[in-house]
């Protein structure tokens, strides 16, 4: 089976910088994907690391490491707009997604 | 846009009666899935499907069918719709590379009463 931890809630200021840990245990693994979901609103991709290393796309970055099963999500000069919640997810057989419970960000001004 | 509708967004029905969400997708892709979200939970995956008439089961299948007779269409049925089926449908779509991601579409949400 799959099962992913990820942190419930953070919180941080406008214009800092947050990470968010993700570690997985799985059975299969097809690379380590994160989704942001605002409330009402569908995944949305963010970003997607295949192998070890770090994924940089504009204010975000992903961190995998295959070794220790863990990955983190890095969002800097973060935005009023970024409060959402954040998904890790690693795919499996077929590219199903299995998903992390979510975390929670929100962003104080 | 991903291309992918599904329908209906809203809907509200009572226990036993049967349910079908519809997911539509213009991009041709083989992979299709769904997926329900409920609260304090990510998504967690009921079926999917790689290819016409090829369908498996996910990690939430029991009381969910699926159909899949077009590329663009991916169907989800509530055989006998209960008060624990009561949640977000999201439907996914993925094109094969693993250089792409999957697109989901904006939801159907379902209340079961």
């Amino acid at each position: 089976g799959q099962s992913l931890e990820q942190p419930s809630e953070v919180t941080a200021v406008e214009g800092a910088i947050v990470q968010i840990n993700c570690t997985y245990q799985t059975s299969g693994f097809y690379g380590l994907s994160w989704y942001q979901q605002h409330d009402g609103g569908a995944p949305t991709f963010l970003s997607y690391n295949a192998l070890d290393g770090l994924e940089e796309t504009g204010r975000f970055s992903s961190f995998l490491s295959r070794s220790d099963s863990y990955g983190y999500l890095l969002l800097q000069e973060l935005q009023m707009k970024d409060s959402a919640s954040y998904f890790c997810a690693v795919g499996t057989g077929r590219r199903a997604l299995t998903f992390g419970s979510g975390t929670r960000l929100q962003v104080q001004p | 846009d991903a291309g992918i509708t599904q329908s209906p967004r809203h809907k509200v029905t009572e226990t036993g009666t049967p349910v079908t969400l519809r997911c539509h997708q213009t991009e041709n892709h083989r992979y299709m899935y769904w997926y329900r979200q409920d609260p304090g939970h990510g998504l967690r995956l009921i079926h999917y499907s790689y290819g016409v008439k090829d369908t498996d089961k996910g990690e939430v299948s029991d009381g969910y069918s699926v159909s899949r007779s077009k590329t663009e269409d991916f169907l989800l049925t509530l055989e006998s719709a209960t008060s624990s089926q009561t949640s977000v449908y999201f439907c996914a779509i993925w094109a094969g590379r693993d250089d792409q991601p999957q697109h989901f579409g904006d939801g159907t949400r379902l209340s079961i009463l």
